[in-house]
């Protein structure tokens, strides 16, 4: 049971728009820290995709956007591809567990 | 470009203590302020963060793991290195070495970074 709960799996045409949700508490998302994103391909180390709830590192596309509300935070995908059917992970701080969380994961299938 | 690879034995005996080596290569693991961590992935599961160690030496560990985990760094070599111990087949994962600047600028903030270069990752199976 992760801190952080993702939806197990998500999917989508190409061409469409599709949101990963990344569920937390008051403890992590609601207190107000940060949530990042990580895209992992298959077989692969995962990479970082989205910093500090919103930000892209250099190189990752504007497809890739992320959001924060409450106790909770979203990855949005626009223009979906092929090349975008991987897991993608959510982070956070928890100051209960004093220790980084990820979410449970939420795998990406490309239809 | 900053590289991370991690290496260690592959193959475990339960009880035994896992030790695993993350090499930085690229860029000096004393140069700005970076916590360099570590993070693991059982065979088809999430991510599970184990724990980071700041350049100065400090440390800090997951609470469900802390009891067995001893993170150190050798400057001299640019590397730093996990130990787990009493190990269990539940430790069996792929184990990754990351680095996390201590801080990032965001419009209007700064902010703890994210893990922001990984390892390729290694496999670490615990069996007789």
């Amino acid at each position: 049971q992760s801190v952080l709960t993702q939806p197990p799996s998500v999917s989508g045409a190409p061409g469409q728009r599709v949101t990963i949700s990344c569920t937390g508490s008051s403890s992590n998302i609601g207190a107000g820290y940060d949530v990042h994103w990580y895209q992992q391909l298959p077989g692969t180390a995962p990479k970082l995709l989205i910093y500090a709830n919103s930000n892209r590192p250099s190189g990752v596309p504007d497809r890739f956007s992320g959001s924060k509300s409450g106790t909770s935070a979203s990855l949005a995908i626009t223009g979906l591809q092929a090349e975008d059917e991987a897991d993608y992970y959510c982070q956070s701080y928890d100051s209960s567990l004093s220790a980084w969380v990820f979410g449970g994961g939420t795998k990406l299938t490309v239809l | 470009q900053l590289q991370l690879q991690e290496s260690g034995p592959g193959l475990v005996k339960p009880s035994e203590t896992l030790s695993l080596l993350c090499t930085v290569s690229g860029g000096s693991i004393t140069s700005g302020s970076y916590y360099w961590g570590w993070i693991r992935q059982p065979p088809g599961k999430g991510l599970e963060w184990i724990g980071s160690i700041y350049s100065s030496g400090s440390t800090n560990y997951s609470p469900s793991l802390k009891s067995r985990v001893t993170i150190s760094v050798d400057t001299s070599k640019n590397q730093f290195s996990l130990n787990l111990s009493s190990v269990t087949a539940a430790d069996t994962a792929v184990y990754y070495c990351a680095r996390r600047p201590e801080i990032v600028e965001v419009p209007a903030a700064t902010t703890p970074g994210a893990f922001d270069i990984w390892g390729q990752g290694t496999m670490l199976t615990v069996s007789s």
